[in-house]
C-alpha cells in the first residue's frame, strides 16, 4: 500500500525558502504513468495545487506560483521536493504530498496522499 | 485562473440523498470529462472519492456518485451516514497542465 510522508521545518521566516521532503514508500516512484504532487491548505481554506513532477524531473506548476516553485525528484531514496522562495504570511498552510495521474497520462486524479505537514511563515 | 465554486455548506438527514454542486466554465468543467471529488475530515488529508466524473475508486461505497452538466458538476450522496459529514472538494482539468480546486463545502449529518 503506497504510503507518503512530508517532512522539514515547520517555521519559516518571511522572504527565505521554503523547502519539503515527501517521502514514497510501499511502492516505487519510477513510474511513467504517475506524476508527484505538492498541495497546499491555508488554515480554514480550500486546497490549492501548486505542482507536479515527474520522476524524469520535468514539471508544471501552478501559474499563480510558478516562478517562486521549484520541484525535484531523488528516485534513489524515493523521494520528492518542494522549494517555495520568497514566501510570506499568506504561503501559511497545510502542504500536502501525493501522487498525482495527470492529464498528460490519460487522467486527472489525485491520491493517495501524505498526512500534511503545516509550514508557518513567520519572524 | 479562478477556482471552481461550490456551495460553503450542504445538509441532509441520515437515509436522506444530498447534492454538491461544483460550478467551472467552458475552460475546465464544461470541456474537459476529468472532475474529481475528494472527502476531508477534520484534521485529515483529503481522499479521492470520485475521478473522471462517475468513477469510484475501490472501496469507496457506491452511495457516492458523480455526474455533470455543462459548467456544473455535481456529487451525490446517497443515503446518508453520519460518517458522511466532512468538508467536500471537487477539482477540474483546466488545460495547460493546470489543476484547479473548488472552495469546498462542508456537508452536515442533521
Amino acid at each position: 500500500q503506497l504510503q507518503l510522508q512530508e517532512s522539514g521545518p515547520r517555521l519559516v521566516k518571511p522572504s527565505e525558502t521554503l523547502s519539503l521532503s515527501c517521502t514514497v514508500s510501499g511502492g516505487s516512484m519510477n513510474s511513467n504513468s504517475y506524476s508527484w504532487a505538492w498541495i497546499r491548505q491555508p488554515p480554514g481554506k480550500g486546497l490549492e495545487w501548486i505542482g507536479s513532477v515527474f520522476y524524469s524531473g520535468d514539471t508544471y506548476n501552478n501559474p499563480s506560483l510558478k516562478s517562486r516553485v521549484t520541484m525535484s525528484v531523488d528516485t534513489s531514496k524515493n523521494q520528492f521536493s518542494l522549494k517555495l522562495t520568497s514566501v510570506t504570511a499568506p504561503d501559511t498552510a497545510v502542504y500536502y504530498c501525493a501522487r498525482h495521474l495527470a492529464y498528460a497520462h490519460g487522467g486527472e486524479w489525485i491520491g493517495p496522499w501524505g498526512q500534511g505537514t503545516l509550514v508557518t511563515v513567520s519572524s | 485562473q479562478s477556482a471552481l465554486t461550490q456551495p460553503p455548506s450542504a445538509s441532509g438527514s441520515p437515509g436522506q440523498s444530498v447534492t454538491i454542486s461544483c460550478t467551472g466554465t467552458s475552460s475546465d468543467v464544461g470541456v474537459y470529462d476529468y472532475v474529481s471529488w475528494y472527502q476531508q475530515h477534520p484534521g485529515k488529508a483529503p481522499k479521492l472519492m470520485i475521478y473522471e466524473v462517475i468513477k469510484r475508486p475501490s472501496g469507496v461505497p457506491a452511495r457516492f456518485s458523480g455526474s455533470k452538466s455543462g459548467n456544473t458538476a455535481s456529487l451525490t450522496v446517497s443515503g446518508l451516514q453520519a460518517e458522511d459529514e466532512a468538508d467536500y472538494y471537487c477539482s477540474s482539468y483546466a488545460g495547460s497542465n493546470n489543476l484547479v480546486f473548488g472552495g469546498g463545502t462542508k456537508l452536515t449529518v442533521l
